[in-house]
């Protein structure tokens, strides 16, 4: 069962855009990761950040995590047209030893 | 070496054939999973191996038998599948963690995209 919602489910836009994508989940967490999937590939880990960091950044990656609104935030800056894939939260969650994945958010950069 | 490989790419099967889906790492990690992913939906998880012993079944039909040989190695073994089981099968590797066993970061494999007639 899935423990992250994110939205939008979808996103499209042009190349040199800003996309950002939200992850939302309910219960208290251990960290929090963000994956791409390229269409029917497997799935790249981007970045983890745990329950007591606030932000990361890696490339034109910028994760953010506010744990007193349970969600996250991946901001991908100055898009290509090769960022286009799906991306996907997941949650480590308190309660549990695994890890869930959120529906994910299917982006399109059109060049 | 961070690269996990899975064989086949492609299987397509009969509902009365058996087949494996292999699965294999060499980074140390000592965590081993399989997903199920369904088109535009995530991966669901269905077993997790933790120094070769199955740590995780999610309530997966016994048509799917997990098998881990070795630390480097994951096997699914598949019998009397369904259509409705076609699907991408994942396999992933991690190193367990202190909190939260295996939530640390998961190295996904290419996937065998499954087709069941």
């Amino acid at each position: 069962s899935q423990q992250g919602e994110e939205d939008p489910q979808a996103l499209s836009i042009q190349e040199g855009e800003n996309a950002t994508m939200n992850c939302s989940y309910k219960t208290s967490i251990n960290n929090l990761q963000w994956y791409r999937q390229n269409s029917g590939r497997g799935l790249v880990h981007l970045i983890l950040i745990r329950s007591n960091e606030r932000e990361k950044h890696s490339g034109r990656l910028r994760v953010t995590l506010d744990t007193s609104k349970k969600s996250s935030s991946l901001l991908i800056t100055a898009s290509r047209a090769a960022d286009t894939a799906s991306y996907f939260c997941a949650i480590g969650s308190y309660n549990n030893n695994d890890m869930r994945f959120g529906a994910g958010t299917r982006l399109t950069v059109k060049p | 070496d961070t690269e996990v490989t899975q064989t086949p790419k492609h299987l397509v099967m009969g509902m009365t054939n058996k087949k494996s889906l292999k699965c294999e790492q060499h980074m140390g990690h000592r965590a081993m999973y399989w997903y199920k992913q369904k088109a535009k939906k995530p991966p669901e998880l269905m077993f997790v191996y933790s120094y070769e012993k199955l740590s995780i079944n999610e309530s997966v039909p016994s048509r799917f038998s997990p098998e881990c040989p070795n630390s480097s190695l994951l096997n699914l073994h598949l019998h009397a599948l369904q259509p409705e089981d076609s699907a991408l099968y994942l396999c992933a590797s991690s190193m367990p963690g202190l909190a939260g066993e295996y939530q640390e970061t998961q190295y996904f494999g290419p996937g065998t995209r499954l087709l069941v007639l």
